[in-house]
């Protein structure tokens, strides 16, 4: 069993739904982050999150540390949206990241 | 604002040659972090500098080595290398906890 499990492995949703990911995680964390990941590789940090909640633009972030639990919403999805979402979490004795596998949405027009 | 930079951005290499790969922090970002991705995987640690020392080190082959430079610039000097070793290879730079994440090199190993 991986140490950070996502769900849905892949998404497809049409233009304008409302989106969920989930993440959990099975170790003690220091913080919890959202990651973007393009075709042709480049990784964009979206979040950081060591409790509650945070909101950028159309997407949200929660954590619930006592479930070891966390969901990215993306609200009114777009195509441009698509892209590998990966979870990735900070052990509590150092910073390294251990990722999720990533979940793949498809947002079509 | 500035961004991590990692150099070069794409590298071929046959086996049993060598690769350095370069990575300059966000200015002021004390820490830097390597990770790799193989084709269709996550990627995975493989070490980390804080103030030029190494702070964790993860699944790093022997083969390979880094250091942190007196600049924080890091660079991952990768030997004999292996067609295994063909991947993304991020590097990563902070300076409290949120890590930023460069564009990565890709390297291909023949």
């Amino acid at each position: 069993k991986n140490e950070v499990e996502q769900s849905p492995q892949n998404l497809t949703a049409q233009e304008g739904e409302f989106i969920t990911i989930n993440c959990s995680y099975s170790v003690g964390i220091s913080a919890l982050h959202w990651l973007q990941q393009h075709p042709g590789g480049g990784i964009v940090s979206l979040f950081m999150l060591s409790s509650g909640k945070k909101k950028h633009g159309r997407l949200i972030a929660t954590i619930n540390i006592q479930e070891k639990h966390s969901s990215l919403h993306i609200t009114a999805s777009h195509p441009r949206d698509s892209a590998v979402y990966i979870c990735a979490v900070a052990g509590t004795s150092g910073s390294r990241l251990t990722f999720g596998e990533g979940t793949q949405l498809t947002v079509n027009p | 604002a500035a961004g991590v930079i990692q150099s070069p951005r794409h590298l071929i290499k046959e086996k049993r040659e060598t690769a350095t790969l370069k990575c300059y922090p966000i200015p002021r970002h004390d820490t830097v972090y390597w990770y790799q991705q193989g084709p269709g995987q996550d990627p995975q640690f493989l070490i980390s500098f804080y103030e030029k020392m190494q702070s964790d080190k993860g699944s790093i082959p022997d083969r390979f080595s880094a250091q942190q430079f007196s600049d924080y610039h890091s660079e991952l000097n990768m030997s004999s290398l292996e067609l295994g070793d063909s991947a993304l290879y991020f590097c990563a730079s902070s300076l409290v906890y949120e890590q930023y994440f460069g564009p990565g090199t890709r390297l291909t190993v023949t």
